[in-house]
């Protein structure tokens, strides 16, 4: 069984350019949710999907944004980079809306 | 709003050590308590969870019981090893406040032999 995919890897962006990064949950999970991971301010939410529907969102801009597909897959965008927006970007997939969340590797994106 | 506090690291222990996690919560309804741990350069894998008061989640030779008079759920394990080395995340999420997770800060552990 396949589990969460995250793409790119790794991707270092230019202050004010736009990223956009993709994740594939597990075969069956309609939830995905999204955090950052930075050294100074840990883990945090940035926002949940569920079957194509943003169900929640954490305290971020509006620079910050997303969207999930009818396949599941999901998809954020950060517009106008900033340096503060390097860390490492996770996705995590559920089969229902709480709980059972499985992550991916992650995309760590680096603004220079 | 929900919160997790986690006792602050590094943790240094010697390989057979006993190890103790601490863990506290913060939440508006009743929550589902999750550990998981982060290897370097990796992503977040699930350690063990409970869903309910009493509940006590396994894996690997780790335990945590979620102690609801205390809201607590303090992760355990009677002999680490070297492998072990990594940072744990102690999570939450509450249906009730509509969240996904809610992580503390993260412990860094690390056993030397």
């Amino acid at each position: 069984k396949a589990g969460v995919t995250q793409t790119p890897r790794y991707l270092i962006k230019t202050r004010g350019q736009q990223v956009t990064l993709s994740c594939s949950p597990i075969s069956g999970h309609r939830s995905v949710s999204w955090y950052q991971q930075t050294p100074g301010q840990g883990l945090q939410f940035l926002f949940e999907y569920f079957s194509e529907t943003q169900r929640n969102k954490g305290n971020f801009p509006g620079r910050f944004s997303g969207r999930q597909f009818s396949n599941s897959r999901s998809e954020m965008n950060v517009s106008t980079l900033e340096l503060g927006d390097s860390a490492l970007y996770l996705c995590a997939s559920s089969p229902r809306t709480v709980g059972g969340y499985t992550f991916g590797s992650g995309t760590r994106l680096t603004v220079v | 709003g929900d919160s997790v506090t986690q006792m602050e690291g590094p943790v240094t222990l010697s390989e057979e050590a006993f190890l103790t996690i601490n863990c506290t919560y913060t939440a508006t309804g009743y929550p589902s308590l999750f550990w998981y741990v982060q290897y370097p350069g990796e992503g977040l894998q699930l350690l063990l969870k409970a869903t309910k008061a009493d509940d006590k989640g396994s894996n690997k030779g780790f335990e945590a019981t979620y102690r609801k008079e205390t809201t607590s759920f303090h992760l355990e394990k009677g002999s680490v090893q070297v492998s072990d080395s990594a940072v744990y995340f102690c999570a939450l999420s509450d249906p009730q406040a509509g969240t996904a997770l809610i992580f503390g800060k993260g412990t860094t552990l690390s056993v030397s032999s």
